[in-house]
């Protein structure tokens, strides 16, 4: 079946704008995860959905970073008044099932490519 | 200590040979382990998964963990230039049930 899917692959913006970025996880995974990857560096944890609800937001960067996921499907990332800093590879991810549960393999999307100029 | 602690390379192994890879983990209590490639600008892709000690194999990769000395790793048999990437490890947390990636392996396959 199909994988993850993120839109767009990339997105280049004016800082100071607003962007969204769209993850559609594989169809039936109850856990979807956000992740940022700057160039070089390793996966950075922005937040994780158990269905429709986000228990950890811990890892968004700042207020001005949200999520929502709708109908246990679809999500999406906002960035608000986006700076350079922001810049950066967006990954989305989804598992079966939640963490520790055996069903926990994450799959990743292509990502999203955000260059804030 | 790091939640989950690789060395991040390179890590430079011939053509031919094996390819070890390491990780450790903090958490006492974790269930589930996990092994990704990530290629240059693409997105990891899962190698392994690996739920009880012990070795699991899989083609020319196989995954031995240890949860009494908390480390799991990765072997990879006759290394192949196009296995050159970066060995993500990954490792749930059961307190929030969050996985925890680890920064990285460079591995390079010299021809």
């Amino acid at each position: 079946g199909a994988g993850v899917s993120q839109s767009p692959s990339n997105k280049v913006t004016e800082k100071g704008k607003d962007v969204e970025l769209r993850c559609d996880p594989i169809s039936g995974h109850t856990a979807l995860y956000w992740y940022r990857q700057s160039l070089g560096q390793g996966l950075e944890f922005l937040i994780y959905f158990q269905g429709n609800s986000a228990p950890d937001k811990s890892g968004l960067p700042s207020d001005r970073f949200s999520a929502e996921r709708t109908g246990g499907s679809v999500s999406t990332l906002t960035i608000q008044r986006t700076q350079q800093e922001d810049s950066a590879v967006y990954l989305c991810a989804s598992s079966l099932g939640a963490s520790g549960s055996g069903t926990d393999t994450q799959y990743f999307g292509p990502g999203t490519r955000l260059t804030v100029l | 200590q790091k939640e989950v602690e690789q060395n991040s390379g390179p890590l430079s192994v011939p053509e031919g040979a094996i390819a070890s890879l390491n990780c450790t983990y903090s958490d006492r209590v974790s269930q589930s382990f996990f092994w990704y490639r990530q290629y240059s600008g693409k997105s990891p892709e899962l190698i392994m998964s690996i739920y009880s000690n012990g070795d699991k194999e899989d083609g020319r990769f196989t995954a031995q963990l240890n949860k009494a000395s908390q480390y799991v790793s990765l072997l990879i048999r006759d290394s192949q230039p196009s296995d050159s990437a970066t060995y993500l490890c990954a490792v749930n947390r059961n307190r929030d049930d969050k996985i925890i990636f680890g920064k990285g392996t460079r591995l390079h396959i010299l021809p």
